[in-house]
């Protein structure tokens, strides 16, 4: 079965503690997976896509990285403005009736405080 | 910059009422989808389209239908609402098979 799960669910940092976010996928055809960041109320905010394993790719504090099984978020020395729930998702090829899907985890609820 | 725009950000609908969920990308997007999202289970997806006139079901299609006649606009339907369909509504936009997908601010949809 496709899955994407997210850990912690939720993680609380000082200010300037570094920690990473971990996203575990199983799908067969992956097309791309996303980072996003949303705000409460608000729509997910698009952050990062990675394609193939050994790929980066980095913003400001955030980093993203890739393997066959996994990716990580990265947050290096965050700020309060950090604070937000990070989402993953993983687009997968459907076999049956063509088109892909884009599937999301859960989430991790970061805070960060002063 | 991509925008997708949602019809409405809050909504307060009757039991049993028919509803429009109305979602606008201005970026000539293939793909569209319609999510929603509830505390502790996260972004489900009800369904999606990758071309005019196509349509393919999500993870969670029960109680809803859709509609895409034009490219730019993809439409939610809740033929009769259930309270159990209060939720935070999501529509997003992706260009080609594999890139990101943007979302539109959310919809918070209450059936009373």
């Amino acid at each position: 079965e496709d899955q994407v799960t997210q850990s912690p669910e939720a993680l609380r940092l000082q200010e300037g503690e570094s920690s990473s976010l971990n996203c575990s996928y199983t799908v067969s055809g992956l097309r791309g997976l996303f980072w996003y960041r949303q705000d409460p109320g608000k729509g997910p905010e698009f952050l990062f896509t990675l394609y193939s394993a050994g790929e980066e790719k980095e913003k400001e504090r955030l980093k993203a990285t890739l393997t066959k099984k996994e990716s990580f978020l990265h947050i290096t020395a965050p700020k309060p403005e950090d604070s937000a729930t990070y989402l993953c998702a993983v687009r997968f090829y459907i076999l049956t009736g063509g088109g892909n899907k884009l599937t999301f985890g859960t989430g991790t609820q970061l805070k960060v405080e002063l | 910059d991509v925008k997708v725009t949602q019809s409405s950000r809050y909504l307060v609908k009757r039991t049993g009422e028919k509803v429009f969920l109305e979602c606008v990308q201005d970026m000539d997007h293939e793909n569209m989808f319609w999510y929603r999202q509830d505390p502790g289970l996260g972004l489900r997806l009800i369904y999606f389209s990758y071309d005019v006139k196509m349509k393919e079901k999500g993870d969670i299609p029960e109680g809803y239908s859709v509609s895409r006649e034009k490219k730019e606009r993809f439409s939610l339907i809740l033929e009769s609402a259930s309270t159990n369909q209060t939720s935070m509504y999501l529509c997003a936009s992706s260009h080609q098979e594999n890139t990101e997908a943007f979302f539109g601010q959310g919809t918070r949809l209450t059936v009373v």
